[in-house]
Protein backbone atom coordinates (compact mmCIF):
# COMPACT_ATOMS: atom_id res chain seq x y z
CA UNK A 1 0.00 0.00 0.00
CA UNK A 2 0.81 3.59 -0.38
CA UNK A 3 2.12 5.40 2.79
CA UNK A 4 0.54 8.45 3.28
CA UNK A 5 1.95 11.70 5.51
CA UNK A 6 -0.50 14.07 7.67
CA UNK A 7 -0.20 16.49 10.52
CA UNK A 8 -0.25 15.30 13.57
CA UNK A 9 -2.79 18.12 14.54
CA UNK A 10 -4.67 20.79 13.82
CA UNK A 11 -7.11 23.24 15.26
CA UNK A 12 -9.72 25.32 13.41
CA UNK A 13 -12.84 27.90 14.54
CA UNK A 14 -16.15 26.64 14.74
CA UNK A 15 -17.78 27.75 11.81
CA UNK A 16 -14.93 27.91 9.19
CA UNK A 17 -13.75 25.35 7.02
CA UNK A 18 -11.30 22.55 7.57
CA UNK A 19 -8.73 21.68 5.41
CA UNK A 20 -7.13 18.70 6.29
CA UNK A 21 -3.96 17.76 4.12
CA UNK A 22 -2.53 14.26 3.23
CA UNK A 23 0.38 13.51 1.25
CA UNK A 24 0.61 10.16 -0.85
CA UNK A 25 3.34 10.73 -2.94
CA UNK A 26 3.66 6.92 -3.89
CA UNK A 27 0.50 6.70 -4.85
CA UNK A 28 -0.01 4.22 -7.79
CA UNK A 29 -2.85 4.47 -10.40
CA UNK A 30 -5.08 1.76 -8.87
CA UNK A 31 -5.44 2.85 -5.67
CA UNK A 32 -8.27 4.89 -4.35
CA UNK A 33 -7.91 7.95 -1.34
CA UNK A 34 -10.12 7.30 1.38
CA UNK A 35 -11.02 9.64 4.21
CA UNK A 36 -12.19 8.31 7.63
CA UNK A 37 -13.04 9.78 11.17
CA UNK A 38 -12.90 8.61 14.63
CA UNK A 39 -14.36 10.33 17.34
CA UNK A 40 -13.17 9.94 20.72
CA UNK A 41 -13.94 5.77 22.02
CA UNK A 42 -16.04 5.36 18.65
CA UNK A 43 -15.62 3.43 15.85
CA UNK A 44 -14.13 4.50 12.82
CA UNK A 45 -16.53 6.56 10.39
CA UNK A 46 -16.10 6.74 6.72
CA UNK A 47 -16.20 9.99 5.30
CA UNK A 48 -15.80 10.26 1.38
CA UNK A 49 -13.13 8.46 -0.98
CA UNK A 50 -11.99 9.16 -4.54
CA UNK A 51 -9.80 8.12 -7.43
CA UNK A 52 -9.06 11.15 -9.59
CA UNK A 53 -11.54 13.43 -9.69
CA UNK A 54 -12.79 15.81 -6.81
CA UNK A 55 -15.80 14.27 -4.83
CA UNK A 56 -18.43 15.93 -2.57
CA UNK A 57 -20.78 14.50 -0.38
CA UNK A 58 -23.06 15.55 2.63
CA UNK A 59 -20.14 15.29 5.03
CA UNK A 60 -17.31 16.79 3.41
CA UNK A 61 -15.29 17.62 0.00
CA UNK A 62 -12.11 15.78 -1.39
CA UNK A 63 -9.55 17.87 -3.91
CA UNK A 64 -7.09 15.47 -5.02
CA UNK A 65 -4.16 17.30 -7.10
CA UNK A 66 -3.59 16.74 -10.97
CA UNK A 67 -0.75 14.42 -10.09
CA UNK A 68 -2.69 12.57 -7.40
CA UNK A 69 0.38 12.95 -4.75
CA UNK A 70 -1.91 14.55 -2.39
CA UNK A 71 -5.28 15.38 -0.90
CA UNK A 72 -7.09 17.74 0.64
CA UNK A 73 -10.52 16.66 2.81
CA UNK A 74 -12.67 19.81 3.21
CA UNK A 75 -15.43 20.53 6.20
CA UNK A 76 -16.88 23.16 4.82
CA UNK A 77 -18.57 24.25 8.27
CA UNK A 78 -16.83 22.57 11.21
CA UNK A 79 -18.72 22.23 14.25
CA UNK A 80 -17.93 21.26 17.80
CA UNK A 81 -18.73 17.99 16.39
CA UNK A 82 -16.20 16.77 14.13
CA UNK A 83 -13.23 16.97 16.82
CA UNK A 84 -11.62 13.83 15.69
CA UNK A 85 -8.99 12.14 14.39
CA UNK A 86 -8.56 12.07 10.54
CA UNK A 87 -7.22 9.14 8.68
CA UNK A 88 -6.41 9.19 5.18
CA UNK A 89 -5.73 6.06 3.51
CA UNK A 90 -4.57 4.67 0.03
CA UNK A 91 -6.02 1.26 -1.01
CA UNK A 92 -6.04 -0.12 -4.24
CA UNK A 93 -9.54 -0.64 -5.28
CA UNK A 94 -9.09 -4.57 -6.23
CA UNK A 95 -8.16 -5.05 -2.12
CA UNK A 96 -9.46 -6.02 1.03
CA UNK A 97 -6.77 -4.64 3.65
CA UNK A 98 -7.16 -1.37 4.86
CA UNK A 99 -4.84 0.13 7.01
CA UNK A 100 -5.00 3.18 8.76
CA UNK A 101 -1.81 5.55 9.77
CA UNK A 102 -1.40 7.69 12.54
CA UNK A 103 -3.85 10.14 11.26
CA UNK A 104 -5.03 14.19 12.22
CA UNK A 105 -6.44 15.25 15.46
CA UNK A 106 -8.60 18.10 14.42
CA UNK A 107 -9.64 19.96 17.03
CA UNK A 108 -12.21 22.45 16.55
CA UNK A 109 -12.25 25.27 18.79
CA UNK A 110 -15.69 27.45 19.75
CA UNK B 1 -30.57 -1.19 9.16
CA UNK B 2 -26.70 0.10 8.74
CA UNK B 3 -25.75 -0.54 11.75
CA UNK B 4 -22.73 -2.91 13.18
CA UNK B 5 -23.19 -4.65 16.84
CA UNK B 6 -20.79 -4.90 19.16
CA UNK B 7 -20.98 -7.02 22.45
CA UNK B 8 -20.32 -6.70 25.22
CA UNK B 9 -19.05 -3.02 24.97
CA UNK B 10 -16.98 -3.58 27.92
CA UNK B 11 -15.59 -6.80 29.35
CA UNK B 12 -12.71 -7.39 31.96
CA UNK B 13 -11.44 -10.58 32.28
CA UNK B 14 -8.58 -12.33 33.88
CA UNK B 15 -5.49 -14.19 32.06
CA UNK B 16 -6.87 -17.69 32.42
CA UNK B 17 -10.79 -16.99 31.25
CA UNK B 18 -12.01 -17.71 28.46
CA UNK B 19 -14.54 -15.11 26.80
CA UNK B 20 -16.11 -13.60 23.31
CA UNK B 21 -16.71 -10.65 21.43
CA UNK B 22 -19.89 -10.59 19.25
CA UNK B 23 -20.28 -8.60 16.34
CA UNK B 24 -23.65 -8.55 13.98
CA UNK B 25 -24.55 -6.63 10.97
CA UNK B 26 -27.60 -7.16 9.23
CA UNK B 27 -26.82 -5.15 5.79
CA UNK B 28 -25.83 -8.14 3.89
CA UNK B 29 -22.20 -7.59 3.73
CA UNK B 30 -20.09 -10.69 2.94
CA UNK B 31 -16.92 -9.42 4.49
CA UNK B 32 -16.36 -8.93 7.96
CA UNK B 33 -13.21 -7.39 9.96
CA UNK B 34 -11.50 -7.54 13.07
CA UNK B 35 -9.61 -4.41 14.18
CA UNK B 36 -7.31 -3.96 17.58
CA UNK B 37 -6.75 -0.25 18.50
CA UNK B 38 -4.68 0.63 21.18
CA UNK B 39 -5.00 3.65 22.93
CA UNK B 40 -3.65 6.67 21.30
CA UNK B 41 -2.97 4.96 18.32
CA UNK B 42 -4.75 3.72 15.10
CA UNK B 43 -6.87 1.17 14.26
CA UNK B 44 -4.64 -2.05 12.92
CA UNK B 45 -6.18 -5.27 11.12
CA UNK B 46 -6.17 -8.43 12.89
CA UNK B 47 -8.41 -10.63 10.15
CA UNK B 48 -10.45 -10.66 7.29
CA UNK B 49 -13.54 -12.90 6.68
CA UNK B 50 -14.60 -13.21 2.86
CA UNK B 51 -18.35 -14.86 2.19
CA UNK B 52 -17.56 -16.91 6.02
CA UNK B 53 -14.06 -17.88 5.23
CA UNK B 54 -11.25 -16.42 6.64
CA UNK B 55 -9.21 -14.67 4.12
CA UNK B 56 -6.60 -12.55 5.95
CA UNK B 57 -4.76 -13.69 8.93
CA UNK B 58 -2.28 -10.78 10.12
CA UNK B 59 -0.30 -13.34 12.09
CA UNK B 60 -2.35 -12.92 15.25
CA UNK B 61 -1.39 -14.89 18.35
CA UNK B 62 -3.22 -18.01 18.55
CA UNK B 63 -4.89 -16.94 21.97
CA UNK B 64 -7.33 -14.86 19.42
CA UNK B 65 -9.38 -17.06 17.50
CA UNK B 66 -12.16 -15.35 15.48
CA UNK B 67 -14.91 -17.17 13.87
CA UNK B 68 -18.06 -16.73 11.02
CA UNK B 69 -20.95 -19.06 12.05
CA UNK B 70 -23.32 -17.24 9.02
CA UNK B 71 -22.97 -14.34 6.86
CA UNK B 72 -23.73 -11.70 9.84
CA UNK B 73 -22.11 -12.86 12.56
CA UNK B 74 -18.65 -12.67 13.47
CA UNK B 75 -17.35 -13.37 17.03
CA UNK B 76 -13.89 -13.35 18.15
CA UNK B 77 -12.79 -16.36 21.13
CA UNK B 78 -10.11 -15.03 23.33
CA UNK B 79 -8.13 -17.20 25.92
CA UNK B 80 -5.39 -17.08 27.93
CA UNK B 81 -4.73 -12.96 27.12
CA UNK B 82 -1.84 -10.79 28.68
CA UNK B 83 -2.69 -7.80 29.90
CA UNK B 84 -0.65 -6.14 26.75
CA UNK B 85 -4.18 -7.62 24.64
CA UNK B 86 -5.64 -4.93 26.89
CA UNK B 87 -7.13 -2.94 24.32
CA UNK B 88 -10.78 -1.66 21.83
CA UNK B 89 -11.55 -4.38 19.48
CA UNK B 90 -13.40 -3.40 16.36
CA UNK B 91 -15.60 -5.10 14.26
CA UNK B 92 -16.18 -3.86 10.47
CA UNK B 93 -18.30 -5.17 7.51
CA UNK B 94 -18.16 -3.72 3.73
CA UNK B 95 -20.52 -5.15 0.95
CA UNK B 96 -18.00 -7.10 -0.91
CA UNK B 97 -14.97 -8.54 0.00
CA UNK B 98 -12.61 -6.74 -2.95
CA UNK B 99 -14.14 -3.77 -2.76
CA UNK B 100 -14.01 0.32 -3.41
CA UNK B 101 -16.40 1.36 -1.03
CA UNK B 102 -16.52 1.92 2.81
CA UNK B 103 -16.40 0.19 5.84
CA UNK B 104 -18.91 -0.03 8.45
CA UNK B 105 -17.66 0.01 11.83
CA UNK B 106 -18.94 -1.03 15.02
CA UNK B 107 -18.37 1.15 18.16
CA UNK B 108 -15.90 -1.59 19.85
CA UNK B 109 -15.75 -3.88 22.43
CA UNK B 110 -13.32 -2.28 25.52
CA UNK B 111 -11.33 -5.18 27.00
CA UNK B 112 -9.27 -5.21 29.75
CA UNK B 113 -7.21 -8.06 31.03
CA UNK B 114 -6.04 -8.45 34.23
Amino acid sequence: DAKTTQPPSMDCAEGRAANLPCNHSTISGNEYVYWYRQIHSQGPQYIIHGLKNNETNEMASLIITEDRKSSTLILPHATLRDTAVYYCIVKPGGYQKVTFGTGTKLQVIP
Amino acid sequence: DTEVTQTPKHLVMGMTNKKSLKCEQHMGHRAMYWYKQKAKKPPELMFVYSYEKLSINESVPSRFSPECPNSSLLNLHLHALQPEDSALYLCASSQEPVYTGELFFGEGSRLTVL
